[in-house]
């Protein structure tokens, strides 16, 4: 268990709805990352968040938006969803310079 | 832009053999590289890292090897068990910025 949780585990739903996946980081982390894995795909680094502030981004669409919170849970929102959405979303995090602890993913099916 | 590769995406090894996994990344301002491992349906969890003034660390049967000059590292399992199977990534970044870039993964079977 590596300390970070993610709601939910799976989620089914159509296209063009929106979806919001949670993230709760590892007791003392202030850095959350989001990740994308596609079928037989690498990770895919969406956004991070340090703290509550936007730190870093990746290849993340203009549809998808995320947050951190002032208790440091974060929220991926997936919005306009098409069929190539579907996928595995990790959340991670870590100190400001350590290495990450992941989740165990939520599994996204667009349908 | 695919700034760490990993040209394997799968490798079999026997129990009981050396595995050795690859890593290739081409900015040099990398300077902390890690190795993680991800089994099916669960989250990638961390395995062993180097920072860029080594260029070997050890943690039981793992070790990995940093080559800066050819911009390579590797991760070697010795012995490898059954367990291991799994997908293997390696990341690497940069001291002054925060941002992780992960290869696509070696999907490594060791056989018994």
């Amino acid at each position: 268990d590596s300390g970070v949780t993610q709601t939910p585990k799976h989620l089914i739903t159509a296209t063009g709805q929106r979806v919001t996946l949670r993230c709760s980081p590892r007791s003392g982390d202030l850095s959350v990352y989001w990740y994308q894995q596609s079928l037989d795909q690498g990770l895919q680094f969406l956004i991070q968040y340090y703290n509550g502030e936007e730190r870093a981004k990746g290849n993340i669409l203009e549809r998808f938006s995320a947050q951190q919170f002032p208790d440091l849970h974060s929220e991926l929102n997936l919005s306009s969803l098409e069929l190539g959405d579907s996928a595995l979303y990790f959340c991670a995090s870590s100190t400001l310079v350590g290495e990450q602890f992941f989740g165990p993913g939520t599994r996204l099916t667009v349908l | 832009d695919q700034q760490v590769k990993q040209n394997s995406p799968s490798l079999s090894v026997q129990e009981g053999r050396i595995s050795i996994l690859n890593c290739d990344y081409t900015n040099s301002m990398f300077d902390y590289f890690l190795w993680y491992k991800k089994y099916p349906a669960e989250g990638p969890t961390f395995l062993i890292s180097i920072s860029s003034i080594k260029d070997k660390n050890e943690d039981g049967r793992f070790t990995v090897f940093l080559n800066k000059s050819a911009k390579h590292l590797s991760l070697h399992i010795v012995p490898s068990q059954p367990g291991d199977s799994a997908v293997y990534f390696c990341a690497a970044k940069s001291y002054n910025f925060n941002k992780f870039y992960f290869g696509s993964g070696t999907k490594l079977n060791v056989k018994p």
